[in-house]
């Protein structure tokens, strides 16, 4: 079974630019979950969605942040403008419906803001 | 506002030493507790826990859960380099969100 998959692995920009990262959730898996993980904390939830619903925004920056899942399948997270303070990991996480306790998280997209 | 904390925030052993991480949480309409494991790369799952006194074992890790002291402790004995980490617990309501700690930084020295 194929896990989560993340892109760009990696993503370096200065400040005040723009920057997406995409997620592909596993098959069949109705929820998915952006969360933020600044280095030495854990991971902190952006957004959640429920098939192309959201469920949670409440903690996303929605001044600079967006994210969308159009055909409730994968999903893209966009940063414009980017602050110094966005620097971080950007993990992306699905699960089989909304309570189902496990999730299962990808590599993550590394951002650093120069 | 619902959080989970974790202590201590670090903690160094050496090899075959025993160790203790503790977990702490308020989580409104709570459903189940989770420990993650992380290294350089995305969490990995270790365990959930829904019931209180039911010990889940795998290997040398084990973990309980205490829904009347709202707490959980992960167990690891006999650890080895391999089990230094990053340990993360995190809670979740009926939403199905996951509300993480700080997580615990364990580094195990040879």
């Amino acid at each position: 079974e194929a896990g989560v998959a993340q892109s760009p692995r990696y993503k370096i920009i200065e400040k005040r630019q723009s920057v997406a990262f995409w997620c592909n959730p596993i098959s069949g898996h109705a929820t998915l979950y952006w969360y933020q993980q600044i280095l030495g904390q854990g991971p902190k939830l952006l957004i959640q969605f429920q098939n192309n619903g959201v469920v949670d925004d409440s903690q996303l920056p929605k001044d600079r942040f967006s994210a969308e899942r159009l055909k409730g399948v994968d999903s893209t997270l966009k940063i414009q403008p980017a602050k110094l303070e966005d620097s971080a990991v950007y993990l992306c996480a699905s699960s089989l419906d909304r309570g189902a306790g496990e999730l299962f998280f990808g590599e993550g997209s590394r951002l650093t803001v120069l | 506002e619902d959080k989970v904390v974790q202590s201590p925030l670090s903690l160094v052993v050496h090899e075959g030493d025993t160790v203790t991480l503790n977990c702490s949480y308020e989580v409104t309409n709570f459903r189940s507790l989770l420990w993650y494991k992380q290294e350089k790369k995305a969490p990995t799952f270790l365990f959930m826990l829904t019931s209180s006194g039911i010990e889940k074992k795998s290997g040398r890790l084990s973990s309980i859960l205490d829904k009347k002291e709202l707490f959980s402790i992960l167990n690891i004995t006999a650890t080895q380099t391999g089990d230094s980490a990053i340990y993360l617990c995190a809670c979740t309501g009926n939403t199905g969100k996951l509300i993480f700690g700080q997580g615990t930084t364990l580094q195990v020295k040879p």
